[in-house]
């Protein structure tokens, strides 16, 4: 894998699903993995950033994992709220503060 | 601490002028990272600023140049624009201090818009 990937490209749920995004990304020269959320006409808001293969990190209902052996980090909303609904980035960084940023997820929550 | 700032908001320039964008990081952020947004693209790196100087420089043409100053504020410059350059531009600052894992804080972003 050359660039950072994510899937699905976009996304419709319904109020209470939960649901999960994938970002796959070079093994090589890897520091760190970053979540963003971008909400329409707002800035890319950090959501977590992981180092370590296994990390997991958890912010109310939204939680990440990290898989670097394999080059891939999975994000989940559990119970997804209507304000959850935003674009979701995620990017990875070297040692020398490069970050490399996939196309993201566009997540619609239908009340 | 207040967040990071982009001036101006939005901008609509013609073909072959030149524009500057500015941005000023969080107060303490040394590290000052240019993006561009396309529809379609991820954010495509531009370059990054720290202590004035130039740290890295993505795949753009030379029209694309930066600086920063003293106090940490950026500024970026598109010289002989082109249609295809009407794009969100955004900015990151970063501590860039050991331990910080590199997180970037970005600002609102610069719409720029060429004719």
């Amino acid at each position: 894998i050359l660039n950072v990937e994510q899937s699905p490209q976009s996304l419709h749920v319904q109020e209470g699903d939960s649901t999960n995004f994938t970002c796959s990304f070079p093994s090589s020269n890897f520091y760190a993995l970053h979540w963003y959320r971008w909400e329409t006409a707002k800035s890319p808001e950090a959501l977590f950033v992981m180092t370590l293969n296994g990390d997991e990190k958890k912010k109310g209902r939204i939680s990440a994992t990290l898989n670097t052996k394999e080059g891939y980090s999975y994000l989940y909303i559990k119970g997804s709220q209507p304000e959850d609904s935003a674009t979701y980035l995620c990017a990875s960084s070297n040692t020398g503060n490069q970050f490399y940023f996939g196309t993201g997820t566009s997540l619609t929550v239908i009340p | 601490k207040a967040g990071v700032t982009q001036t101006p908001r939005y901008l609509i320039k013609t073909r072959g002028q030149q524009v500057t964008l500015s941005c000023s990081p969080i107060s303490g952020h040394r590290s000052v990272s240019w993006y561009q947004q396309t529809p379609g693209q991820g954010l495509q790196f531009l370059f990054e600023y720290f202590s004035e100087t130039q740290r890295n420089k993505g795949n753009f043409p030379g029209r694309f140049s930066g600086r920063q100053f003293s106090n940490s504020r950026s500024e970026m410059n598109v010289s002989t624009l082109e249609l295809g350059d009407s794009a969100l531009y955004l900015c990151a600052s970063s501590p860039r201090t050991s331990g910080s894992h590199n997180e970037q804080f970005f600002g609102p972003g610069t719409r720029l818009t060429v004719l």
